[in-house]
C-alpha cells in the first residue's frame, strides 16, 4: 500500500502561518487530500488537489504539490484558536484511502 | 447536505452482547465505507460498498459484519467483540466514480467500548 508520512507536531502563534507537510511514495494517486479532525468529531474534507495541479487555494487554505519530489503541504493562513485539531493528509487508490499519522496542530494565543 | 450520520454516538457493550452500528447519507453517494480509528492513529478502512455491493473487506474478522440494505443506510453488526477492538468507528460515504477521484465524507463516528 501506499506510505504516507508526516510531522506529528506543529504549534503556531495565533494570527500566524502554519505549515503541515506531507510525503508519499506512489505517484500514481490522481487526488491528494487534507483533512481536519477536532477532538472527539470524524473526519471533514478540508480539500484536495488533482495531480496535474501544482497549487489550489481556497480562502485561508493553500495547497501545494510537488510532484516530483512527492510532497504535499497545506498552509493555513491567519492561524485561528479553531483551527486546533490533527490534519491528515491521504492519497487515494482504488476506493481505499491511505493516511498520513496526523499532524496535531495547536493554536496558542 | 453534506451529512452522514452515525448513531449511536456512544456504545458500551460486553463481549457476550450483540448491537448493531447504523450510518445513513442522502447525498445520492453509492459508495458507503466503515473506518476503524483508535486513539491517536488514523483511520484504516474495513469494508467497502459499491453499489449496495461488498466490494472491499480489509481482512476484518467475522465478528464484524456489515449490511448495505439499500442505497442510503449502512449497518455494522457486531458480535463476540473484544476490549481490543474498542475504538472509534467512522462511516463514510462518497459519489462511486469509480474509486479514483472519490471525496469521502465522514460522519462523525460511534465511540464503542468493550467490556
Amino acid at each position: 500500500g501506499e506510505d504516507v508520512e508526516q510531522s506529528l507536531f506543529l504549534s503556531v502563534r495565533e494570527g500566524d502561518s502554519s505549515v503541515i507537510n506531507c510525503t508519499y511514495t506512489d505517484s500514481s494517486s490522481t487526488y491528494l487530500y487534507w483533512y481536519k479532525q477536532e477532538p472527539g468529531a470524524g473526519l471533514q474534507l478540508l480539500t484536495y488537489i488533482f495531480s496535474n495541479m501544482d497549487m489550489k487555494q481556497d480562502q485561508r487554505l493553500t495547497v501545494l504539490l510537488n510532484k516530483k519530489d512527492k510532497h504535499l503541504s497545506l498552509r493555513i493562513a491567519d492561524t485561528q484558536t479553531g483551527d486546533s485539531a490533527i490534519y491528515f493528509c491521504a492519497t487515494l487508490w482504488d476506493y481505499k484511502l491511505s493516511f498520513g499519522a496526523g499532524t496535531t496542530v495547536t493554536v496558542r494565543a | 447536505d453534506t451529512e452522514v450520520t452515525q448513531t449511536p454516538k456512544h456504545l458500551v457493550m460486553g463481549m457476550t452482547n450483540k448491537k448493531s452500528l447504523k450510518c445513513e447519507q442522502h447525498m445520492g453517494h453509492r459508495a458507503m465505507y466503515w473506518y476503524k480509528q483508535k486513539a491517536k492513529k488514523p483511520p484504516e478502512l474495513m469494508f467497502v460498498y459499491s453499489y449496495e455491493k461488498l466490494s472491499i473487506n480489509e481482512s476484518v474478522p467475522s465478528r464484524f459484519s456489515p449490511e448495505c440494505p439499500n442505497s442510503s443506510l449502512l449497518n455494522l453488526h457486531l458480535h463476540a467483540l473484544q476490549p481490543e477492538d474498542s475504538a472509534l468507528y467512522l462511516c463514510a460515504s462518497s459519489q462511486a466514480t469509480g474509486g479514483f477521484g472519490e471525496k469521502l465524507f465522514f460522519g462523525s463516528g460511534t465511540q464503542l467500548s468493550v467490556l
